[in-house]
């Protein structure tokens, strides 16, 4: 079986630092690995997702990810934070052939002024 | 209207009431998905449905019932609810249901049973 875990319910920066999100997942086979990201009353929306390709993963609004099969560990940063980054955001794991996609339980990105 | 969207984006009801939520995507999509997001909880995976078909039903009970009429409307009925399904229920969308595929999600269903 497949898990995640995101290691923070909630992570505060201050505006213009490094953000940084952890995620580690739990997989039996290669995995398909997913950040997300929620705003306040709105669904989630993919920001990047890794497939086995390049390891380094660019997503929008300037945040990345970096596979790390030894570390089982899918982190997602942005090295300056702004404050439109305020979100929940969620890291998920699939693989070939799954049908389902399994979720963290979600960051909550606070950013200060 | 383009994306996934998701009718009422609020709904209160008592315990004994009968309500339906609508999903309804403009992608062109196969497959669709009702997700319950409750609050301290991870997203949980409810139901899926390829080309109309569900393939998945994960131990959800026959109180929501799922209704898949075409690829591009997804509907959850609602009947005889209790005060914890109080939930965010989400809709979404993918070219297929298999792996790497990304999920569209809508905006949500707030729903509160009182």
């Amino acid at each position: 079986a497949q898990s995640v875990t995101q290691l923070g319910s909630h992570v505060s920066v201050s505006e213009g630092a490094l953000v940084l999100l952890r995620c580690n997942y739990s997989s039996s086979v290669p995995p398909y690995l997913f950040w997300y990201v929620q705003y306040p009353n709105q669904g989630l929306q993919l920001l990047l997702k890794y497939t086995s390709a390049a390891t380094l993963v660019k997503g929008i609004n300037g945040f990345e990810a970096e596979f790390k099969k030894s570390e089982t560990s899918f982190h997602l940063t942005k090295p300056s934070a702004h404050m439109s980054d305020a979100a929940e955001y969620f890291c998920a794991v699939s693989r070939q052939g799954a049908q389902k996609l399994v979720f963290g339980q979600g960051t909550r990105l606070t950013i200060n002024p | 209207e383009t994306g996934v969207t998701q009718t009422p984006r609020h709904l209160v009801m008592g315990m004994t009431n009968k309500k339906s939520l609508k999903c309804e995507q403009h992608l062109g999509h196969n497959a669709m998905y009702w997700y319950k997001q409750s609050a301290k909880k991870p997203l949980e995976l409810m139901f899926v449905y390829s080309l109309e078909e569900r393939v998945e039903n994960n131990s959800v009970p026959s109180r929501f019932s799922p209704e898949c009429p075409n690829s591009s409307h997804l509907f959850l009925h609602l009947h005889t609810l209790q005060p914890e399904d109080s939930a965010l229920y989400l809709c979404a969308s993918s070219q297929d249901p298999q792996g790497a595929n990304v999920l569209t999600f809508g905006a949500g269903s707030r729903l509160t049973v009182l």
